[in-house]
């Protein structure tokens, strides 16, 4: 079973840019989340879907940051105009649904996150 | 206060040793607790789950107690493969749901040979 993809594995843009990061989640998880961690910090939640819609995006960092999920498939995390302090690495992770049968229904997989760098 | 607390660390100790991780959190309503573990530049790892009766896994135990809000993750008989960095990490959400995991800083540990 392929795990969760995230693509670019490195993205490298100046102050202003923008950039779009893609996670593709394993097949058949409802569940999709967004994580950031900063240098020196902690992994942070920035949402959360149910297939396309959107449970939570309380950790959304303010409007330059767009998430969409669109068909409930992959989805993809937008930074426009890309700052500084974006720098960090973003992780995807998906989980099976609530209400799935199994001790690790609802157990996350992470991915290998998506580097940036804003110069 | 921050909402999960880890040792800082790193920690660095010899094959064969016992090591012992402790962690804090603020939420006293915080539902389900997790060991994860994260090897350099990888994604985090489900290492274990920790229940308040206490649980083992091979060289592996973890404890909670709710009172205190404390967690803790014990190694045994150490191995070079486990060098990684260890995360504390706590979900509020109750009824199986894990979606919103708050996770420590982390703490580095590197056995040696």
């Amino acid at each position: 079973e392929a795990g969760v993809t995230q693509f670019p594995s490195h993205s490298v843009i100046e102050k202003g840019q923008t950039v779009t990061l893609r996670c593709d989640p394993i097949s058949g998880h409802d569940n999709l989340y967004w994580y950031r961690r900063v240098m020196g910090k902690e992994i942070k939640f920035l949402l959360h879907f149910v297939k396309e819609s959107k449970q939570d995006e309380s950790g959304m960092p303010n409007n330059r940051f767009l998430a969409e999920r669109t068909g409930g498939t992959y989805s993809t995390l937008k930074v426009q105009p890309a700052e500084l302090e974006d720098s960090g690495v973003y992780f995807c992770a998906s989980s099976p649904g609530f209400g799935r049968e199994g001790p690790w229904a609802n157990v996350l997989t992470f991915g290998a996150g998506s580097r940036l760098t804003v110069l | 206060r921050k909402e999960v607390e880890q040792d800082p660390g790193p920690f660095n100790v010899p094959e064969g040793a016992t090591v012992a991780f402790n962690c804090t959190y603020s939420n006293s309503a915080s539902q389900s607790f997790f060991w994860y573990r994260q090897d350099c530049r990888k994604e985090p790892k489900l290492l274990m789950s920790v229940y308040s009766s206490g649980n083992e896994d091979g060289r592996f135990t973890a404890q909670l107690n709710r009172a205190s809000q404390y967690i803790s993750l014990l190694i045994r008989d150490s191995k070079l493969s486990d060098s990684a960095t260890y995360l504390c990490v706590v979900n509020d959400i109750g009824g199986g749901s894990n979606y919103k995991l708050t996770f420590g800083k982390g703490t580095l540990l590197t056995v040696n040979p």
